[in-house]
């Protein structure tokens, strides 16, 4: 079975830029996350979707940061414009339910110069 | 905010001795949840143990939760050199739809 696919894998883009990160969750789970990782840092919480619905998005930057879950499978997390301190691993989770164990894609590594 | 605070937040062994890394959080939970990073990968998921266990195992892994205390610890037997890596506690704190709080971590260095 395949894991949770993110793309890309690294991405470096000037300030004010626009980036854009897919996630691609694990076939049959309903809830999709997108955490944020700093070095040295555990990841935190951005958006939590159950279905094609944010139900928790309190820690979304609303003024730059968007997301999508457009038919409650694949989803899009998007920064527009890019500022240098979102330098940072970009992580995708999915989970079966809510309750259930959240399982990690490998990330989007951004580099904001 | 992360709620979990780790201790320590690097600790060397030799290979063959056993590690051990704590948690404390400061809310009630539904479960605690382990992780291990890689260097530049994704987070791999090690056990799961929910508020009304006390201690839960997994081939080398040994988990214990103290409710009354907040806290958990991991304990990785026998270590290898492979198991070198980050590794993150996370709370699902209650009432709180599973999401995760995550602490910063304890860095596992094991030297051959």
């Amino acid at each position: 079975e395949a894991g949770v696919v993110q793309s890309p894998r690294y991405k470096i883009i000037e300030k004010k830029q626009p980036v854009a990160f897919w996630c691609n969750p694990i076939s049959g789970h309903n809830t999709l996350y997108w955490y944020l990782q700093n070095l040295g840092q555990g990841p935190e919480l951005l958006i939590r979707y159950e279905n094609e619905e944010a139900v928790d998005d309190s820690q979304l930057p609303k003024d730059r940061f968007s997301a999508e879950r457009l038919k409650g499978v694949d989803s899009t997390l998007k920064i527009q414009p890019a500022e240098l301190g979102d330098s940072a691993v970009y992580l995708c989770a999915s989970s079966l339910t809510v309750q259930e164990t959240q399982y990690f894609g490998p990330g989007t590594r951004l580099l904001v110069l | 905010s992360q709620q979990g605070e780790e201790d320590p937040q690097a600790l060397s062994i030799q290979e063959g001795e056993n590690a051990t890394m704590n948690c404390s959080y400061k809310t009630s939970i539904n479960n605690l949840q382990w992780y291990r990073q890689n260097s530049g990968r994704g987070l791999v998921h090690l056990i799961l143990i929910r508020s009304n266990e006390r201690e839960k195992h997994s081939g080398r892994l040994r988990v214990t939760l103290d409710t009354s205390k907040k806290s958990s610890s991991l304990l990785i037997t026998a270590s290898r050199a492979a198991d070198t890596a980050s590794y993150f506690c996370a709370t699902a704190p209650y009432n709180q739809g599973g999401k995760l709080i995550f602490g910063q971590g304890t860095e596992l260095s094991v030297k051959p």
